[in-house]
């Protein structure tokens, strides 16, 4: 098995920039994808691949990866994306996955 | 419209067996692969079981194999998940998830899930 590890609080001023990090070994060779769940909803796919948005997400959000270290960015942070945010891989198998313990952004 | 809608999800005493059920609509179910993802009260999300799309490969984190099983119907468009040997630590919400309908390589669809309470 394998581990992903979140800062578990982040705060970011409104209109400010804020990065969110995902360590993990599987990192390297798988990139990480990233939700976003807000209280008493389901999570909501923000970004996966290199850096890829799904449909509807704002071109604020905005994903990387150096080394074993997965960034998802928000440039211009509003006030409803104050959320918490998980990252997801596989794991070492290739065959089962993993989520970060979660990071909970609060917007200023 | 894609739609994922979890059922079966209810009280139950440890030790005991319950169920699950997802309705999938809106997408050809036959072609993704599905997982099953829960989250404790208060918790973080913990990846559960996958199935892939022609239900020959199934895989399970550690804390429920052997006592759960992933299944899948496709010509009900329906994924399921046994639950054996209950325990309190099973207790969470439990989302159907998909794999690869709208992008790559991603959790893509989720339903809203249902609450699997495990007391005495």
């Amino acid at each position: 098995s394998s581990e992903l590890t979140q800062d578990p609080a982040v705060s970011v001023a409104l209109g400010q920039t804020v990065e969110i990090t995902c360590q993990g070994d599987t990192l390297r060779p798988y990139y990480a994808s990233w939700y976003q769940q807000k209280p008493g909803q389901a999570p909501v796919l923000v970004m996966y691949g290199k850096n890829n948005r799904p449909s509807g997400i704002p071109d604020r959000f905005s994903g990387s990866r150096s080394g074993n270290t997965a960034s998802l960015t928000i440039t211009g942070a509003q006030a409803e994306d104050e959320a918490e945010y998980y990252c997801n891989s596989r794991d070492s198998s290739g065959v089962r996955w993993v989520f970060g313990g979660g990071t909970k952004l609060t917007v200023l | 419209q894609v739609q994922l809608v979890e059922s079966g999800g209810g009280v139950v005493q440890p030790g005991g067996s319950l169920r699950l059920s997802c309705a999938a609509s809106g997408f050809p179910f036959n072609n993704v692969g599905m997982h099953w993802v829960r989250q404790a009260p208060g918790k973080g999300l913990e990846w559960v079981a996958v199935i892939w799309s022609d239900g020959s490969l199934k895989y399970y984190a550690e804390s429920v194999k052997g006592r759960f099983t992933i299944s899948r119907d496709n010509s009900a468009n329906s994924l399921y998940l046994q639950m054996n040997s209950l325990r309190v630590e099973d207790t969470a919400v439990y989302y159907c998830v998909s794999r690869g309908i709208a992008v790559q390589d991603a959790f893509d669809i989720w339903g809203q899930g249902t609450l699997v309470r495990v007391s005495s």
